[in-house]
């Protein structure tokens, strides 16, 4: 049983470009949420999508775009990159219950 | 609102002793409560969590908490360190409202080293 998969697991971007993540949710969850965590510090609240519409967000500016689709699993979208935007980016899949977590997206950006 | 401030960024024992890693919650609702281990270039881990039932929350590989709701506390223990506990903890909130699909509110984390 694949547990959350996230593609790719690191990438370099410019600053002023678009990136795009990817993951897969664990077989038979419907919900995925995904967190920024920047160095040194816990991850943050982006996003949360289910039934293919955004549910919640945090206090992320509209750079910050995702989808989800209907096999459940979820792109995260990044527009107009910033330095700060440097982090590991970690998806979540749930069904309702305990929250799953993938081993992340290492996003540098120089 | 919700927060959740962690007490000691570094914390560091010696293997065989008592591991106290500290959590303190801010939450308008009642809150559920989690603690999550994080093992370098890797995920996020549920060691354990408490959602109402009892105050004293056993999880995995011999961790526990207690909820204290007079010091709003969530405080994770372990009696006796071991050389492969040493990673990133992080205590975690959420309210209880909705249908389950919660955002978690994270601390900062707290790194635990294990000195042999």
């Amino acid at each position: 049983d694949a547990g959350v998969t996230q593609s790719p697991t690191h990438l370099i971007k410019t600053r002023g470009q678009q990136v795009t993540l990817r993951c897969s949710p664990k077989s038979g969850h419907d919900t995925v949420s995904w967190y920024q965590q920047a160095l040194g510090q816990g991850p943050q609240f982006i996003f949360q999508y289910y039934e293919e519409e955004e549910r919640q967000r945090g206090n992320f500016p509209d750079r910050f775009s995702g989808h989800q689709f209907p096999n459940y699993s979820s792109e995260l979208n990044v527009n107009a990159l910033l330095l700060g935007d440097s982090a590991l980016y970690l998806c979540a899949s749930s069904l309702g219950g305990d929250a799953a977590f993938g081993s992340g997206t290492r996003l540098t950006v120089v | 609102a919700q927060s959740v401030t962690q007490l000691g960024s570094h914390v560091s024992v010696s293997e065989g002793a008592l591991v106290l890693l500290r959590c303190n919650y801010s939450s308008s609702v009642p809150p559920y409560l989690f603690w999550y281990v994080q093992y370098p270039n890797q995920g996020l881990q549920l060691l354990l969590k408490y959602t109402s039932a009892a105050t004293l929350v056993k999880g995995i590989n011999g961790f526990e908490a207690e909820f204290k709701k007079s010091e709003t506390s969530f405080h994770l223990t372990k009696p006796s360190a071991h050389m492969s506990d040493a990673a990133e903890y992080f205590c975690a909130v959420s309210d209880r409202r909705g249908t389950g699909r919660r955002a978690l509110t994270f601390g900062s984390g707290t790194r635990l080293q294990v000195q042999p």
